[in-house]
């Protein structure tokens, strides 16, 4: 059965680049097969999409967060990268990543089970 | 972009039913038949429960059934159960082939 795992620091220090990585586990190709999601949900609040990319490179992004968000996807390693540059407080939040299915792609339908990011000097 | 609109809170007793709504605007929930729900218990991941505004995917109880009308996209549970008691969050694709979620809406099994 598929399932994705997160990982990365815990702690990231203000203005600096946080990184996290998405490893799928249960069907090696399946990094090249689907679309992947990334997902934000602050302390205590709502979910927040970040952004999303097809295994061909293809790329969609949260317009608020476009400028300081990078995504990409190593087939050969079965996992999806998720880069945040200049982070602040306000990008403390437990971060998931998800595959997306479905006719249109639309369905967040397996998830990990999330990471949490604190952004503290 | 802004996220869609959901009530803070709803609430039933075991065996009625509930529905929570889920208002966006033409750009999004109401130009496409792409709205999704979740289900999210305290400390764990979020659970797809609807899809395509009214495919439930396997495994997800016949009591939940999600509608749309115009703009505003809605999920039913009936014969509430206990076990329902989370945060419920929809999603739908926009105009600008971006994603945005609902603010949440907690359901109390009263």
């Amino acid at each position: 059965q598929l399932q994705l795992q997160e990982s990365g620091p815990g702690l990231v220090k203000p203005s600096e680049t946080q990184s996290l990585t998405c490893t799928v586990f249960g069907d090696s190709k399946s990094s090249s097969r689907y679309y992947w999601g990334w997902i934000r949900q602050p302390p205590g609040k709502g979910l927040e999409w970040i952004g999303t990319i097809y295994y061909s490179g293809s790329t969609y992004y949260n317009p608020s967060l476009k400028s300081r968000v990078s995504i990409s996807v190593d087939t050969s390693k079965n996992q999806i990268s998720l880069k945040l540059s200049s982070v602040t407080a306000a990008d403390t939040a437990v971060y998931y990543c998800a595959r997306q299915t479905g006719y249109y792609h639309d369905a967040f339908d397996i998830w990990g089970q999330g990471t949490m990011v604190t952004v503290s000097s | 972009q802004s996220a869609l609109t959901q009530p803070p809170s709803v609430s039933g007793s075991p065996g009625q039913s509930v529905t929570i709504s889920c208002t966006g605007t033409s750009s999004d929930v109401g130009s496409y038949n792409r709205v999704s729900w979740y289900q999210q218990p305290p400390g764990t991941a979020p659970k797809l429960m609807i899809y395509e505004v009214s495919n439930r995917p396997s495994g997800v109880p016949d009591r939940f059934s999600g509608s749309k009308s115009g703009n505003t996209a809605s999920l039913t549970i009936s014969g509430l159960q206990a076990e329902d008691e989370a945060d419920y969050y929809c999603s739908s694709y926009t105009s600008s082939i971006t994603w945005v979620f609902g603010g949440g809406t907690k359901l109390t099994v009263l």
